[in-house]
């Protein structure tokens, strides 16, 4: 089955200083990665879409200067959480569509996810 | 993509099966429902997906109605390990590359 990692599995950093977390689909090629915040008892919030050599689209709201994505390889996606502070605390988890499928029944696979707490 | 309604929450006991409903009236033909269930602190898992005809596979059955406005995904022995939030999502067949969107869910509770 298609395998999706993420790294740190959990992070503890200050105020202000900058977070970066690695999503990597393991077995195939993900064209397209989708990054997800989650709060304690809440569902799963789509921050941004990221499509491999291009710039992310992100969701209304979510500020693109704070939450810096990278897509650089096909196996790789970057959210970087710049300047963090304590209401960026959160459970964060990246997603990878596996192309290989062929649309229509092509499925996302979900990683781990990282928990961020900021100090 | 079409609303989906679930209910919040649902017991079951071991070795029984679960049987979740999810309500999506306003279906349209070109759209799929997925399901996806997340066991706490963790990333959401696959579980099936279909359009109209019923689905299983090694984790559970989709039977889909014959009006496509609604579905049941069945656990047929369910077990402690399958306590999680279960979210029923309809997406259509052109956004492929798009991002699911999730709803509230339904949260299973196994027990003993």
């Amino acid at each position: 089955g298609a395998v999706v990692s993420q790294h740190p599995s959990r992070v503890i950093c200050k105020s202000g200083t900058s977070v970066k977390i690695e999503c990597r689909s393991l077995d195939f090629q993900a064209t397209t990665m989708f990054w997800y915040r989650q709060f304690p008892k809440k569902s799963l919030m789509l921050m941004a879409t990221s499509n491999e050599g291009s710039k992310a689209t992100y969701e209304q709201g979510v500020e693109k200067d704070k939450f810096l994505i990278n897509h650089a390889s096909l196996t790789l996606s970057t959210l970087t959480v710049t300047s963090a502070h304590p209401e960026d605390s959160s459970f964060y988890i990246c997603s990878a569509r596996d192309s290989r499928q062929g649309w229509p029944a092509d499925t996302q696979y979900f990683g781990p996810g990282t928990r961020l707490t900021v100090l | 993509d079409a609303k989906t309604t679930q209910p919040p929450s649902m017991d079951c006991a071991e070795g029984r099966a679960a049987n979740l409903p999810c309500n999506h009236s306003t279906i349209s033909g070109n759209e799929y429902v997925y399901w996806y269930r997340q066991i706490h602190s963790q990333g959401p898992q696959y579980i099936i997906h279909g359009l109209k005809n019923n689905e299983t596979n090694e984790m559970a059955s989709l039977i889909i109605t014959e009006d496509r406005k609604s579905s049941t995904l069945i656990l047929p022995h369910a077990t402690l390990r399958d306590t999680a939030v279960y979210y029923c999502i309809v997406r259509a067949v052109n956004q492929a590359g798009t991002a699911l969107i999730f709803g509230k869910g339904t949260t299973l509770s196994v027990s003993s």
